[in-house]
């Protein structure tokens, strides 16, 4: 079955500096990847898709690489702000159409 | 103001007792789903619907029962055979899966359930 693994170590960088989150899927290679954001006690709230065509989408400061043939997603935040702080999954479908999780990279911004 | 709706956010139940969690959207949004979320883990896939009156279970459904009589609402129950029930549990809705350019879930803002 599909599985989503993303680093459980916790991510500690600099005000300013360059993020990097890694997303690694076994098996399959799915048609799009998610990113999500989740804030302690909230719920998830989504960030950005990237389809297999795509090897690269930006939105602001955030930038998604989707590579098929290391079957990873790389997931940076540029400019980091202590605001960014918060925990980061990605997310695909598997071939029964549910949405699957990874367990989350969490992501400290320090000033 | 449109959105997905938890109540309550938080929940204490005794051992023993069956509690419902409420979800409501007015996204019109046909798929809803109810997520259990532990610490330091992703999101557990509980019952998942597509239809009205009609639900499918997740990978962890034991102990667990749902309800879909309106498109807008779909409550969870957790039964007392729920032998750890005490999670954070999320609800989300989409488009269903395949139907629209993107099929992102939208949560709600969970409820917090504790069993003492």
């Amino acid at each position: 079955s599909q599985k989503i693994e993303q680093n459980s170590e916790a991510l500690n960088i600099q005000e300013g500096k360059t993020a990097t989150l890694t997303c690694n899927y076994t098996n399959y290679s799915p048609a799009y990847l998610q990113w999500y954001r989740q804030d302690p006690g909230r719920g998830p709230v989504f960030l950005l898709l990237i389809r297999e065509n795509e090897k690269e989408k930006r939105k602001e400061r955030l930038k998604v690489t989707f590579d098929t043939t290391l079957k990873q997603s790389l997931f940076h935040i540029t400019a980091s702000q202590p605001a960014d702080s918060a925990t980061y999954l990605c997310a695909v479908y598997n071939q029964g159409g549910k949405l699957i999780f990874g367990q989350g990279t969490e992501l400290s911004v320090k000033p | 103001d449109g959105g997905i709706t938890q109540s309550p956010k938080y929940l204490f139940r005794k051992e023993g007792q069956n509690v419902t969690l409420s979800c409501e959207q007015n996204l019109n949004h046909d798929a809803m789903y109810w997520y259990r979320q532990d610490p330091g883990q992703g999101l557990r896939l509980i019952y998942y619907s597509q239809i009205v009156n009609d639900f499918q279970k997740g990978d962890i459904a034991e102990g667990y029962s749902v309800s879909r009589e309106k498109k807008e609402s779909f409550p969870l129950t957790v039964t007392s055979a729920q032998k750890n029930p005490t999670a954070f549990y999320l609800c989300a809705s989409s488009f269903i899966p395949g139907t629209a350019y993107t099929d992102t879930q939208y949560f709600g803002p969970g409820t917090r359930l504790t069993v003492l």
